[in-house]
């Protein structure tokens, strides 16, 4: 099945520590997404890649950093930086970026600090 | 900056009605117009995408329109169910990738 795959489902952070969420997608999919979902509010883009070894920030890149070493594979990491990372965590492909086609999303990584 | 507004930001009805979504957006360059559905602590599916050269799209008992000029679209659903109760949000992309509305919670009621 081709599709978008986070994971953990579930991730605890402890104060001062550093977490790193996984994306992955067998789609062929040039251009990946990270999305930030507080409850009640829609989703705020972090970084966004439209090819590897290239990324861009979003609305709200602080305290996140971003790495696109392969096509498939596009990991979010919560710095210790980020003050308040409580949140559902999104991951999403598309075909093209600047052709702004359809995206795809995966199931998403809730984040809760200890 | 683009700016997306979705009302109501909750809505219940009995089964069987017809319902409208509505959203609204600033600026009025946009690609397109994606129309998604969430269930709780679930990702995004994608239900409708309306290219900025397109008045509408259809699918099964989902009807989206766009108004570019007026920043302006609705999600029509015809025949509601209990199944169609979820969080619908709606993105419009421009030079920057996609900008979220915060969505509205539909309660289909059996």
């Amino acid at each position: 099945d081709g599709g978008i795959t986070q994971s953990p489902k579930y991730l605890f952070r402890k104060e001062g520590q550093n977490v790193t969420l996984s994306c992955e997608q067998n789609l062929n999919h040039d251009a990946m997404y990270w999305y930030r979902q507080d409850p009640g509010q829609g989703l705020r883009l972090i970084y966004y890649s439209q090819i590897v070894n290239d990324f861009q920030k979003g609305d709200i890149a602080e305290g996140y950093s971003v790495s696109r070493e392969k096509k498939e594979s596009f990991p979010l990491t919560v710095t210790s930086a980020q003050k308040n990372p409580t949140a559902f965590y999104l991951c999403a492909s598309s075909t093209d970026q600047e052709r702004q086609e359809t995206q795809y999303f995966g199931p998403g990584t809730r984040l809760l600090v200890l | 900056k683009q700016e997306v507004t979705q009302i109501p930001a909750a809505l219940s009805v009995p089964e069987g009605e017809n319902l409208v979504l509505n959203c609204s957006f600033t600026d009025s360059a946009i690609y397109n117009l994606q129309w998604f559905r969430q269930d709780p602590g679930k990702g995004l599916t994608s239900l409708l995408l309306i290219q900025s050269s397109q008045r509408e799209q259809t699918s099964g008992r989902l009807n989206a329109s766009l108004d570019k000029s007026s920043g302006r679209s609705t999600l029509y659903i015809a025949a509601s169910q209990p199944g169609d109760s979820a969080t619908y949000l709606c993105a419009v992309s421009g030079n920057t990738p996609l900008v979220f509305g915060k969505g509205t919670r539909l309660s289909v009621i059996a």
